[in-house]
């Protein structure tokens, strides 16, 4: 069965460095989306992309925040400058269609810790 | 007012018992409603959508009250394997569609 996978899965950074978090979609999905769960609490939406370019952000996703997709495979989000309020499990996910018809499939997560 | 609210337990029951959750919304722009289940540290996993006419797999059943705001999941004869968080989820349209969880309900299913 196909599966979304994240790379690293785990990564420790010190406050102020820029990490990129990575994954990879299911093949034939064409919705991408970042969350993020701070240890204890909720699942947050962070963003959605499709086409090339965000579809919807929450306030959380402030300039700090970008995604990409740089080839056909791979969907990023990097964080420019951790805080230590950054870590938290982040969660990948992707559809076949939007969020509204369609199953979201997640990936494993990559928990981050900034010291 | 939180977008979605649930119980958040932690419900324990024993095995074979049957158990409810109930969500509550409060954006009537909600679109779609869903269950997730998530596992101590795990990624959530869909468990089912949710339809106004109210939809069963298996052992579970769900049901949506657009009018209430209120979404519900009943799982009958309850297995150790139940035991996860449930989380309630919801499709909100603001000029793009955003996905809302629930805080999520506990449940422990002992033998």
């Amino acid at each position: 069965e196909p599966e979304v996978t994240q790379t690293p899965s785990h990564q420790v950074t010190q406050m102020g460095q820029e990490v990129i978090l990575r994954c990879v979609p299911i093949s034939n999905h064409l919705y991408f989306y970042w969350y993020r769960q701070i240890l204890g609490q909720k699942v947050e939406f962070l963003v959605s992309f499709y086409n090339n370019e965000i579809s919807e952000k929450s306030e959380i996703f402030d300039d700090q925040f970008s995604v990409e997709r740089p080839d056909g495979s791979n969907f990023t989000l990097k964080i420019r400058s951790t805080k230590l309020e950054d870590s938290a499990m982040y969660f990948c996910a992707s559809s076949l269609g939007g969020a509204a018809l369609e199953t979201q499939y997640f990936g494993p997560g990559t928990r981050l810790l900034v010291l | 007012r939180k977008e979605v609210e649930q119980d958040p337990g932690p419900f324990n029951v024993p095995e074979g018992a049957t158990v409810a959750f109930n969500c509550t919304y409060s954006n009537s722009a909600s679109q779609s409603f869903f269950w997730y289940r998530q596992d101590c540290r795990k990624e959530p996993k869909l468990l089912m959508s949710v339809y106004s006419s109210g939809n069963e797999d298996g052992r579970f059943t769900a049901q949506l009250n657009r009018a209430s705001q209120y979404i519900s999941l009943l799982i009958r004869d309850s297995k150790l394997s139940d035991s996860a968080t449930y989380l309630c989820v919801v499709i909100l349209y603001t000029g793009g569609f955003k996905t809302i969880f629930g805080a999520g309900t506990r449940l422990f299913v002992k033998a």
